[in-house]
């Protein structure tokens, strides 16, 4: 089966840029799909496909891949976007299965 | 508007099994795939599995294959997912996610505690 590998944590100034990247043989194949999760709540979707941003998402969160990397960018961190992110994408063994990446704890410092 | 709400929290012996339902309303309950994905305490996300409401049809993680069993009742919009056998590292947050290529709605999540 597949695997998703982010890094576990990040930091990032108020109102800066930070990328969190998704590494993973299937990602040649399918696209990522992230997730926002704060404490104590359900994941939230904030990127799929290509670049898309389901309604109410900021356009600060944009998604972009190349190879086997996928890439979640924020644009002018906010201090609610304090959460863990985790990318989702179908495993290389068919699109019948799935797989999360490792999750990755973002700082707005 | 769409909503995935999900059965209480439960508290289970190891050996035991537990049912978490996940009702669905606002949408075409038949016209996506549900999945279910579990958090263990401090952990990540791990997908489970899927089920097809329209033939039933299911497929799970290699990990949970002959201990899960994921069911639906069109008449009211629920899907189930029984675990069996359960040990302490089962205890978790179990999700139900509406498939729409991307997982688009959650349900709030159920607490599932395995303790002696």
């Amino acid at each position: 089966s597949s695997e998703l590998t982010q890094d576990p944590a990040v930091s990032v100034a108020l109102g800066q840029t930070v990328r969190i990247t998704c590494q993973g043989d299937n990602l040649r194949s399918y696209y990522a799909s992230w997730y926002q999760q704060k404490p104590g709540q359900a994941p939230v979707l904030v990127i799929y496909g290509e670049n898309n941003r389901p309604s109410g998402i900021p356009d600060r969160f944009s998604g972009s891949s190349s190879g086997n990397t996928a890439s979640l960018t924020i644009t002018g961190a906010q201090a609610e976007d304090e959460a863990d992110y985790y990318c989702d994408s179908r495993d290389s063994s068919g699109n019948l299965l799935r797989v999360f990446g490792t999750g990755t704890k973002v700082t707005v410092l | 508007q769409v909503q995935l709400v999900q059965s209480g929290a439960e508290v289970k012996k190891p050996g035991a099994s537990v049912k978490v339902s996940c009702k669905a309303s606002g949408y075409t309950f038949t016209g996506y795939y549900l999945h279910w994905v579990r958090q263990a305490p401090g952990q990540g996300l791990e997908w489970m599995g899927w089920i097809n409401p329209t033939s039933g049809g299911t497929r799970y993680a290699q990990k949970f294959q002959g201990r899960v069993t994921m069911t639906r009742d069109t008449s009211i919009s629920t899907a189930y997912m029984e675990l069996s056998r359960l040990k302490s590292d089962d205890t978790a947050v179990y999700y139900c996610a509406r498939d729409y290529q991307e997982f688009d709605y959650w349900g709030q999540g159920t607490l599932v505690t395995v303790s002696s």
